[in-house]
Protein backbone atom coordinates (compact mmCIF):
# COMPACT_ATOMS: atom_id res chain seq x y z
CA UNK A 1 0.00 0.00 0.00
CA UNK A 2 0.66 3.55 -0.64
CA UNK A 3 0.45 6.67 1.29
CA UNK A 4 1.97 10.47 1.50
CA UNK A 5 2.22 12.68 4.36
CA UNK A 6 2.22 16.18 4.22
CA UNK A 7 4.28 17.61 7.27
CA UNK A 8 2.12 21.23 7.30
CA UNK A 9 -1.34 21.80 7.49
CA UNK A 10 -0.61 25.48 6.91
CA UNK A 11 2.50 27.61 5.50
CA UNK A 12 2.55 31.06 5.46
CA UNK A 13 4.62 33.38 3.25
CA UNK A 14 4.80 36.61 2.18
CA UNK A 15 4.44 37.90 -1.68
CA UNK A 16 7.83 37.75 -3.04
CA UNK A 17 9.64 34.49 -0.61
CA UNK A 18 10.06 31.28 -1.72
CA UNK A 19 7.52 28.48 -0.90
CA UNK A 20 8.43 25.08 0.86
CA UNK A 21 5.74 22.42 1.06
CA UNK A 22 7.24 18.95 2.24
CA UNK A 23 5.70 16.01 1.23
CA UNK A 24 6.91 12.04 2.14
CA UNK A 25 5.69 8.87 0.51
CA UNK A 26 5.30 5.70 1.59
CA UNK A 27 5.42 2.74 -1.35
CA UNK A 28 6.19 -0.78 -1.89
CA UNK A 29 6.46 0.02 -5.56
CA UNK A 30 8.86 2.77 -7.45
CA UNK A 31 5.89 5.35 -7.17
CA UNK A 32 4.55 7.81 -9.35
CA UNK A 33 3.86 11.39 -7.56
CA UNK A 34 2.16 14.06 -8.11
CA UNK A 35 0.78 17.83 -6.74
CA UNK A 36 -2.32 18.64 -7.30
CA UNK A 37 -3.52 22.42 -6.20
CA UNK A 38 -7.52 23.60 -5.02
CA UNK A 39 -8.49 27.01 -5.38
CA UNK A 40 -11.47 28.39 -3.64
CA UNK A 41 -14.35 26.87 -5.18
CA UNK A 42 -12.20 25.24 -8.32
CA UNK A 43 -11.96 21.76 -8.89
CA UNK A 44 -8.35 20.65 -8.42
CA UNK A 45 -5.37 21.01 -10.93
CA UNK A 46 -2.28 19.30 -11.66
CA UNK A 47 0.79 21.18 -10.93
CA UNK A 48 3.32 18.41 -11.96
CA UNK A 49 4.13 15.12 -11.86
CA UNK A 50 6.57 12.65 -12.02
CA UNK A 51 6.80 9.39 -13.38
CA UNK A 52 10.37 7.63 -12.95
CA UNK A 53 12.13 10.53 -15.65
CA UNK A 54 14.32 13.18 -14.33
CA UNK A 55 14.17 13.65 -10.72
CA UNK A 56 13.36 17.03 -10.84
CA UNK A 57 10.11 17.87 -12.34
CA UNK A 58 8.94 21.58 -13.17
CA UNK A 59 4.95 22.20 -13.38
CA UNK A 60 2.40 25.63 -14.17
CA UNK A 61 3.11 28.52 -12.82
CA UNK A 62 6.67 28.28 -12.15
CA UNK A 63 6.17 25.32 -9.45
CA UNK A 64 8.77 22.54 -9.42
CA UNK A 65 9.25 19.31 -7.35
CA UNK A 66 12.20 16.94 -6.45
CA UNK A 67 12.30 13.63 -6.38
CA UNK A 68 14.68 11.97 -3.80
CA UNK A 69 14.35 8.38 -3.24
CA UNK A 70 17.20 8.57 -0.48
CA UNK A 71 14.76 10.49 1.42
CA UNK A 72 11.33 9.34 0.40
CA UNK A 73 10.42 13.09 -0.27
CA UNK A 74 8.80 14.83 -3.05
CA UNK A 75 8.82 18.95 -1.95
CA UNK A 76 7.38 21.15 -3.94
CA UNK A 77 9.29 24.88 -4.25
CA UNK A 78 8.79 27.87 -6.09
CA UNK A 79 11.10 30.88 -5.52
CA UNK A 80 9.21 33.72 -5.73
CA UNK A 81 5.80 33.29 -3.86
CA UNK A 82 2.54 35.45 -5.54
CA UNK A 83 -0.80 36.66 -4.28
CA UNK A 84 -2.33 33.86 -6.75
CA UNK A 85 -0.77 30.84 -5.05
CA UNK A 86 -2.52 31.13 -2.49
CA UNK A 87 -4.51 27.67 -2.29
CA UNK A 88 -4.49 24.33 -0.71
CA UNK A 89 -2.04 21.83 -2.19
CA UNK A 90 -2.35 18.03 -2.31
CA UNK A 91 0.93 15.53 -2.60
CA UNK A 92 -0.45 12.52 -4.27
CA UNK A 93 0.86 8.97 -4.98
CA UNK A 94 -0.56 6.66 -7.98
CA UNK A 95 -1.20 3.28 -7.44
CA UNK A 96 1.43 1.77 -9.56
CA UNK A 97 -0.88 -1.52 -10.07
CA UNK A 98 -3.93 -0.16 -11.75
CA UNK A 99 -5.46 3.04 -13.30
CA UNK A 100 -7.90 4.08 -10.24
CA UNK A 101 -6.58 5.10 -7.04
CA UNK A 102 -4.99 8.05 -6.08
CA UNK A 103 -3.98 8.53 -2.60
CA UNK A 104 -4.26 12.49 -0.84
CA UNK A 105 -2.17 13.66 1.74
CA UNK A 106 -4.04 15.95 3.59
CA UNK A 107 -3.15 19.22 2.15
CA UNK A 108 -1.42 22.02 2.90
CA UNK A 109 -3.17 25.35 2.70
CA UNK A 110 -0.61 28.00 1.21
CA UNK A 111 -0.97 31.69 2.69
CA UNK A 112 0.58 34.34 1.25
CA UNK A 113 0.41 37.65 2.90
CA UNK A 114 1.34 41.02 0.93
CA UNK B 1 -18.69 21.68 -21.72
CA UNK B 2 -14.81 22.49 -21.80
CA UNK B 3 -14.59 20.89 -17.75
CA UNK B 4 -16.39 18.17 -15.89
CA UNK B 5 -19.38 19.64 -15.31
CA UNK B 6 -20.88 18.46 -11.26
CA UNK B 7 -24.54 19.07 -10.20
CA UNK B 8 -25.97 20.08 -7.49
CA UNK B 9 -23.25 21.89 -6.45
CA UNK B 10 -24.51 22.02 -3.42
CA UNK B 11 -27.33 19.43 -1.52
CA UNK B 12 -28.84 19.59 1.69
CA UNK B 13 -30.90 16.67 3.12
CA UNK B 14 -32.49 14.89 6.23
CA UNK B 15 -30.92 12.05 8.11
CA UNK B 16 -32.37 8.71 6.05
CA UNK B 17 -32.93 10.51 2.87
CA UNK B 18 -32.42 8.82 -0.93
CA UNK B 19 -29.78 11.54 -2.96
CA UNK B 20 -28.64 11.43 -6.51
CA UNK B 21 -24.95 12.84 -7.26
CA UNK B 22 -24.42 13.60 -10.91
CA UNK B 23 -21.36 14.22 -13.14
CA UNK B 24 -21.09 15.11 -16.66
CA UNK B 25 -17.04 14.42 -17.73
CA UNK B 26 -15.04 16.02 -20.52
CA UNK B 27 -16.26 15.05 -23.92
CA UNK B 28 -14.22 11.81 -25.20
CA UNK B 29 -12.96 11.05 -21.75
CA UNK B 30 -13.32 7.09 -21.22
CA UNK B 31 -12.25 7.06 -17.25
CA UNK B 32 -14.40 8.63 -14.58
CA UNK B 33 -13.49 8.89 -11.31
CA UNK B 34 -15.61 9.77 -7.85
CA UNK B 35 -13.66 10.75 -4.68
CA UNK B 36 -15.06 12.07 -1.55
CA UNK B 37 -13.48 14.75 0.16
CA UNK B 38 -14.59 15.47 4.40
CA UNK B 39 -13.26 18.15 5.99
CA UNK B 40 -9.42 19.01 6.60
CA UNK B 41 -8.58 16.03 4.30
CA UNK B 42 -7.63 15.06 1.44
CA UNK B 43 -9.68 13.45 -0.99
CA UNK B 44 -10.81 9.72 -0.86
CA UNK B 45 -11.49 7.36 -3.56
CA UNK B 46 -15.20 6.24 -4.29
CA UNK B 47 -15.29 4.44 -7.53
CA UNK B 48 -13.81 4.03 -11.35
CA UNK B 49 -15.57 3.62 -14.58
CA UNK B 50 -13.93 2.66 -17.39
CA UNK B 51 -16.28 3.10 -20.04
CA UNK B 52 -19.78 1.58 -19.10
CA UNK B 53 -18.55 -0.58 -16.19
CA UNK B 54 -16.72 -0.28 -13.04
CA UNK B 55 -13.58 -1.11 -13.22
CA UNK B 56 -12.87 -0.58 -9.29
CA UNK B 57 -15.50 0.26 -6.64
CA UNK B 58 -13.18 -0.76 -3.76
CA UNK B 59 -13.35 2.53 -2.39
CA UNK B 60 -17.01 2.36 -1.68
CA UNK B 61 -17.55 2.89 2.18
CA UNK B 62 -20.59 0.46 2.19
CA UNK B 63 -24.35 -0.81 0.54
CA UNK B 64 -25.68 2.28 1.01
CA UNK B 65 -23.35 3.75 -1.47
CA UNK B 66 -23.53 3.03 -5.86
CA UNK B 67 -22.59 4.58 -8.97
CA UNK B 68 -23.55 3.86 -12.63
CA UNK B 69 -22.13 5.26 -15.68
CA UNK B 70 -24.96 3.88 -18.35
CA UNK B 71 -23.86 5.15 -21.78
CA UNK B 72 -20.35 6.04 -20.70
CA UNK B 73 -20.38 9.33 -20.41
CA UNK B 74 -22.65 10.65 -17.63
CA UNK B 75 -22.15 8.92 -13.82
CA UNK B 76 -24.77 9.46 -11.36
CA UNK B 77 -23.89 8.34 -7.37
CA UNK B 78 -26.50 7.43 -5.38
CA UNK B 79 -26.87 7.57 -1.44
CA UNK B 80 -29.48 5.91 0.23
CA UNK B 81 -30.32 6.24 4.06
CA UNK B 82 -27.96 9.05 4.26
CA UNK B 83 -26.31 9.95 7.70
CA UNK B 84 -24.76 12.93 8.55
CA UNK B 85 -21.13 10.84 8.15
CA UNK B 86 -22.18 11.15 4.58
CA UNK B 87 -21.53 14.83 4.63
CA UNK B 88 -18.68 15.64 2.78
CA UNK B 89 -17.72 17.51 -0.81
CA UNK B 90 -17.88 14.23 -3.49
CA UNK B 91 -15.36 15.27 -6.32
CA UNK B 92 -16.28 13.72 -10.12
CA UNK B 93 -13.00 13.40 -12.11
CA UNK B 94 -12.36 12.12 -15.75
CA UNK B 95 -9.48 11.06 -18.15
CA UNK B 96 -8.77 9.60 -21.58
CA UNK B 97 -5.87 8.09 -20.06
CA UNK B 98 -6.01 6.64 -16.93
CA UNK B 99 -4.64 7.10 -13.03
CA UNK B 100 -1.82 5.93 -13.71
CA UNK B 101 -0.30 9.09 -14.96
CA UNK B 102 -1.87 11.10 -13.00
CA UNK B 103 -3.68 13.81 -14.87
CA UNK B 104 -7.20 13.66 -13.69
CA UNK B 105 -9.81 16.52 -14.82
CA UNK B 106 -11.64 17.34 -11.74
CA UNK B 107 -15.16 19.20 -11.03
CA UNK B 108 -15.81 21.30 -8.56
CA UNK B 109 -17.94 19.42 -6.62
CA UNK B 110 -21.11 18.65 -4.90
CA UNK B 111 -20.91 19.72 -1.40
CA UNK B 112 -23.32 17.40 0.16
CA UNK B 113 -24.72 18.33 3.52
CA UNK B 114 -26.88 15.77 5.67
CA UNK B 115 -28.82 16.95 9.20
Amino acid sequence: AQSVTQLDSHVSVSEGTPVLLRCNYSSSYSPSLFWYVQHPNKGLQLLLKYTSAATLVKGINGFEAEFKKSETSFHLTKPSAHMSDAAEYFCVVSDPSGYSTLTFGKGTMLLVSP
Amino acid sequence: GAGVSQTPSNKVTEKGKYVELRCDPISGHTALYWYRQSLGQGPEFLIYFQGTGAADDSGLPNDRFFAVRPEGSVSTLKIQRTERGDSAVYLCASSNRGGRTGELFFGEGSRLTVL
